[in-house]
């Protein structure tokens, strides 16, 4: 069965310092990763998206990390903002003749002052 | 150049009655797809649409059924509407039909059933 679990569920960090997510996912055969910044009532909006041959990337203070022989993606914010809170979501999708898409339930991420 | 645009931004309607809701995809964007969030949950697939045809759908009932038009926009219908059809329904577009490797999201439309 196709499933992308993310962990921690939720995270609290104080500003400044840094933290990482995680994602792992059963989703197969792989196309991409992605991830998401989702603020609360919004639309997410894209961080990175990484295929099959790319193992990182990075977007400003956002680096995301692929490994996938163990199926794992992390997502590591450095010198976290109060503007960082939000939700987090890692997103796998397969190429299955069509084009499946599975959303993982995202960390909640608090940046405290 | 207007991204995803999605339309009301708020709804509140009662059990039993049907709602419309609009997307209007980025420009150069061809598909659509639509996603119901619960609170606290990520995105749950809906339906995608590309070539005015429904080309892949998730695990949901025929009452929630959209279209899309010409100019790629797109209409999603939910019927006889429940409490659990509450949630935030976000549709994304992107490029190049099926197997497009980046979607872009709209803000959203909040719907409440009372």
């Amino acid at each position: 069965k196709n499933q992308v679990e993310q962990s921690p569920q939720s995270l609290i960090i104080l500003e400044g310092k840094n933290c990482t997510l995680q994602c792992n996912y059963t989703v197969s055969p792989f196309s991409n990763l992605r991830w998401y910044k989702q603020d609360t009532g919004r639309g997410p909006v894209s961080l990175t998206i990484m295929t099959f041959s790319e193992n990182t990337k990075s977007n400003g203070r956002y680096t995301a990390t692929l490994d996938a022989d163990t199926k794992q993606s992390s997502l590591h914010i450095t010198a976290s903002q109060l503007s960082d809170s939000a939700s987090y979501i890692c997103v796998v999708s397969a190429n299955t003749g069509g084009f499946k898409t599975i959303f993982g339930a995202g960390t909640r991420l608090f940046v405290k002052a | 150049d207007a991204g995803v645009t999605q339309s009301p931004t708020h709804l509140i309607k009662t059990r039993g009655q049907q709602v419309t809701l609009r997307c209007s995809p980025k420009s150069g964007h061809d598909t659509v797809s639509w996603y119901q969030q619960a609170l606290g949950q990520g995105p749950q697939f809906i339906f995608q649409y590309y070539e005015e045809e429904e080309r892949q759908r998730g695990n949901f009932p025929d009452r929630f059924s959209g279209h899309q038009f010409p100019n790629y926009s797109s209409e999603l219908n939910v019927n006889a509407l429940l409490l659990g059809d509450s949630a935030l329904y976000l549709c994304a577009s992107s490029p190049r039909g099926l197997g497009a490797t980046e979607a872009f999201f709209g803000q959203g439309t909040r719907l409440t059933v009372v």
